[in-house]
């Protein structure tokens, strides 16, 4: 059973450019979450989405970036016109559905990363 | 001031220490707590969860809870060199799936 598969894992844009980051969750896993960690900080929720649907957009800063996970294929984080400050690691975790009676805690495995560098 | 509030260290014991590794928070809504591990340029992998206050042991790793305090714990017993990696928690409420990540400690176990 893969693990979360992140791609690229290493992305270099110039500053206006786009960058699209993909995550596949592990199979059977109808649930996504972005996350972002710049240098020497923690992790920074960013989006959780299920099939379709953006659940949880809170952390998501209001310009530029946009997420989505279709009915087929990986989800997908999108960052337009990208600014040196976008330079970070990004995080895709995935959990399984969760099921009333199951145990509470939903964990989150999380994929290797793609590593955005700006220039 | 932070939700969550992590000393990033670095710490650097030898082989055989036991390692203690804390985080502080604000939230008293928080229900979940998790210890991560962070091995340089991966992802973070789930070491232990707790649910509300308490204890719980895997191995040579021991989580704990002081909601009271808002403080929890992970001990390392016998620690080795391939326990260095950093070391972040993690929370979250009943309501959300999302998680709230302190900074991270970085431990070095020098042999």
């Amino acid at each position: 059973n893969a693990g979360v598969m992140q791609n690229p894992r290493h992305l270099v844009r110039r500053r206006g450019q786009e960058a699209r980051l993909r995550c596949s969750p592990m199979k059977g896993h109808s649930h996504v979450y972005w996350y972002r960690q710049l240098p020497e900080e923690g992790l920074k929720f960013m989006v959780y989405l299920q099939k379709e649907n953006i659940i949880d957009e809170s952390g998501m800063p209001k310009e530029r970036f946009s997420a989505e996970f279709p009915k087929e294929g990986p989800s997908i984080l999108r960052i337009q016109q990208v600014v040196r400050g976008d330079s970070a690691a990004y995080f895709c975790a995935s959990s399984p559905p969760f099921f009333s009676g199951s145990d509470p805690y939903n964990e989150q495995f999380f994929g290797p990363g793609t590593r955005l560098t700006v220039l | 001031q932070k939700e969550v509030e992590q000393d990033p260290g670095p710490l650097s014991v030898p082989e055989g220490a036991i390692v203690s590794l804390n985080c502080t928070y604000s939230n008293s809504a928080f229900q979940y707590f998790m210890w991560y591990r962070q091995y340089s340029r991966k992802g973070p992998e789930l070491l232990m969860y707790t649910y509300s206050s308490g204890n719980k042991e895997d191995g040579r790793f021991t989580a704990q809870v002081d909601k009271s305090s808002k403080y929890i714990s992970l001990f390392i017993r016998d620690s080795q060199p391939s326990d260095s990696a950093t070391y972040l928690c993690a929370m979250s409420d009943y309501n959300t799936d999302k998680l709230i990540f302190g900074t991270g400690t970085r431990l070095q176990v020098f042999p």
